[in-house]
């Protein structure tokens, strides 16, 4: 089962940053942090991972506390095409991901 | 970046009858893949690891003789279920991972397969 606990839903304006919180309070230290988004109806989608250090690419940013019990994936300037369903996974066994229930995000004109 | 298909896109076929889908990595070789299985408003499920040339690995609950997976290549593996019954409808996704494992190491996902057992 995976081990992390996110908001079911959120609402986000156009144009505005969305952020996703994940809570991962017993990850170990060697667990990845992975964020995936599914569209309706397609596979899951690649957006960001990382270890300790907070990482940026041209989708997103990622942020994860010290501690690691938790990170927050962030969407600088949200679109309506970023409505989806956000997972939040630690990778705790070895080459598998395990999907929790993940956060809508509904971006909102 | 790495891009996995699946065929076909959606099937709707009899009870009773077998359904192969196919999960196919196209720019890379993929040691291992993964099926997962998806309800309406659920989250994704993960039911097998596939390794080529051995046997797959099924998660606890999932019937492999129900589910039987093959993974000839480094480019191909199929998911087929057998005797389909109307619980069997789902969406099914396969996914690759670029080299054998390990943490840092993503997975992509195909675009997924619609199965409706009538």
């Amino acid at each position: 089962d995976a081990k992390t606990t996110q908001p079911p839903s959120m609402d986000c304006a156009e144009g505005r940053a969305a952020n996703l919180p994940c809570n991962h309070s017993t990850i170990s230290g060697n667990e990845y942090v992975y964020w995936y988004r599914q569209i309706h109806s397609q596979g899951p989608q690649y957006i960001i991972h990382g270890l300790k250090n907070n990482e940026t690419n041209e989708m997103a940013s990622l942020i994860i506390t010290e501690d690691r019990k938790s990170s927050t994936l962030i969407l600088p300037h949200a679109t309506l095409r970023d409505t989806a369903v956000y997972y939040c996974i630690a990778r705790y066994n070895f080459n598998k991901f395990y999907f929790g229930s993940g956060t809508k995000l509904n971006v909102k004109p | 970046g790495a891009v996995v298909s699946q065929h076909p896109s959606r099937v709707i076929c009899k009870s009773g009858t077998s359904v192969k889908i196919e999960c196919r990595s196209l720019d890379f070789q993929a040691t291992t893949m993964f099926w997962y299985r998806q309800f309406p408003k659920q989250s994704l499920m993960l039911m097998a690891t596939s390794n080529e040339g051995s046997k797959a690995t099924y998660e606890q609950g999932v019937e492999k003789d129900k589910f039987l997976i093959n993974h000839a290549s480094l480019t191909l593996s199929t998911l087929t279920v057998t005797s389909a019954h109307p619980e069997d409808s789902s969406f099914y996704i396969c996914s690759a991972s670029l080299a054998q494992g390990g943490f840092n190491n993503e997975q992509f996902f195909g675009p997924g397969t619609r199965l409706t057992v009538l």
